[in-house]
């Protein structure tokens, strides 16, 4: 088993559609929680920096994590067509001084 | 966040060559650096962490007389892909440690 699971997609969905992405993992130290938005062939730029389980809302997006199932989503309302990307989770045990830990990431198209 | 720059961001180049790939962290000083690589809709995967002024070290599989990494100033890591083939051909990415979230732009290999 990988240590963090991500549904690659591709999703597709209308203009002005909620968004449900998710990740699951089964490392149970994993404390911090990322999310991701990678354009093609551009770095990953961070979207959301969550810390143990909770919701964390910035705009948009809100990020959750559910620690007890090791779960964690990321929901962007009203889509543009600009959200097309890939979204990749990522998570690690400390904050700062530690690599990360990514999953595949899921392509996302937002349909006009 | 944090200012990494990489270059360059993309290049191409014949089987058995060399390529030189830097990162630099434009407003802050970077001990230490991860770079990760990322092969088309794959995720990103830690293939070494370099260390300034000292040695490399390198994720399992990951063949540390093919990826040479230097570091030899806080704000300079670079990373020698030699002898290229094209099952080198990837997405490379760094990200200093200080600030584990953010990552440069990528450079894009491509091994014909």
């Amino acid at each position: 088993q990988k240590e963090v699971e991500q549904d690659p997609g591709p999703l597709s969905v209308p203009e002005g559609a909620i968004v449900s992405l998710n990740c699951t993992y089964s490392n149970s130290a994993f404390q911090y929680f990322m999310w991701y938005r990678q354009y093609s062939r551009k770095g990953p730029e961070l979207l959301m920096y969550t810390y143990s389980s909770g919701n964390k809302e910035d705009g948009r997006f809100t990020a959750q994590v559910d620690k007890s199932s090791k779960y964690i989503s990321l929901f962007i309302r009203d889509s543009q067509p600009s959200d097309s990307a890939t979204y990749l989770c990522a998570m690690s045990r400390y904050s700062g001084n530690t690599p990360l830990v990514f999953g595949k990431g899921t392509r996302l198209s937002v349909i006009a | 966040g944090a200012v990494v720059s990489q270059h360059p961001s993309w290049v191409i180049c014949k089987s058995g060559t060399s390529v030189k790939i830097e990162c630099r962290s434009l407003d802050f000083q970077a001990t230490t650096m991860f770079w990760y690589r990322q092969f088309p809709k794959q995720s990103l995967m830690l293939m070494a962490t370099s260390n300034e002024g000292s040695k490399a070290t390198y994720e399992q599989g990951v063949e540390k007389d093919k990826f040479l990494i230097n570091h030899a100033s806080l704000t300079l890591s670079t990373l020698t892909v030699t002898s290229a083939h094209p099952e080198d051909s990837s997405f490379y990415i760094c990200s200093p440690q200080e600030e584990t979230q953010y990552f440069g732009p990528g450079t894009r290999l491509l091994v014909l």
